[in-house]
């Protein structure tokens, strides 16, 4: 069964950092491209960062681009998202998903809150 | 940026009755279109993807069509576990972008 586990979300002030985590099972995680996708209170979906298998291919949407990063491991089925200089509007759920195109597998996803 | 549009924002069902969602993109997608279902405090589940094609262990009551810019989800015979919010995401072209969503509510 395909598992995609994220941690690492919290309360951070703003201009703050956290480092979320996907843990993967269930299928050969270094075979897959790997996507971050939030979604703020209320609000429809929102791509966030985009990772190819290899990681040495990706793509960060503008509102992100300069503050946030994607990474894998895949000696550990994990996915990361670095998220510096955090904003009020950064606030949202943060869902890993796996796949380039449509999405097939999501994880349950993980709250990040920008607040003072 | 491609701008998914979805109509309407809330649609009201009775179950057992046919619903049929829309999804408008700013420019053409071709076939590069997906649909979701998410319940309240879940995350989203792949229904549809390339405009038609039912993703694994999606019931045949749920079909897509179009192509271009123009879509349409429909479920047959609306039962009980399929009110939800139904968003559409493209991937034709970077970054990838989805409709706002249609809440379908128990009329």
């Amino acid at each position: 069964e395909v598992q995609l586990v994220e941690s690492g979300g919290g309360l951070v002030q703003p201009g703050g950092s956290l480092r979320l985590s996907c843990a993967a099972s269930g299928f050969t995680f270094s075979s897959f491209e790997m996507n971050w996708v939030r979604q703020a209170p209320g609000k429809g979906l929102e791509w966030v960062s985009y990772i190819n298998s290899r990681g040495d291919t990706t793509y960060h949407a503008d509102s992100v681009k300069g503050r946030f990063t994607i990474s894998r491991d895949n000696a550990k089925n994990s996915l990361y998202l670095q998220v510096n200089s955090l904003r009020a509007e950064d606030t949202a759920v943060y869902y890993c998903a796996r796949r380039i195109y449509y999405m097939d597998y999501w994880g349950q996803g993980i709250l990040v809150t920008v607040s003072s | 940026e491609i701008v998914m549009t979805q109509s309407p924002a809330t649609l009201s069902v009775s179950p057992g009755e046919r619903a049929t969602l829309s999804c408008r993109a700013s420019q053409s997608v071709s076939s590069k279109l997906a649909w979701y279902q998410q319940k309240p405090g879940q995350a989203p589940r792949l229904l549809i993807y390339d405009a038609s094609t039912r993703a694994t262990g999606i019931p045949a009551r749920f079909s897509g069509s179009g192509s271009g810019t123009e879509f349409t989800l429909t479920i047959s015979s609306l039962q009980s576990e399929d009110f939800a919010v139904y968003s559409c995401q493209q991937y034709d072209s970077w970054p990838w972008t989805f409709g706002h969503g249609t809440k379908v509510e128990i009329k």
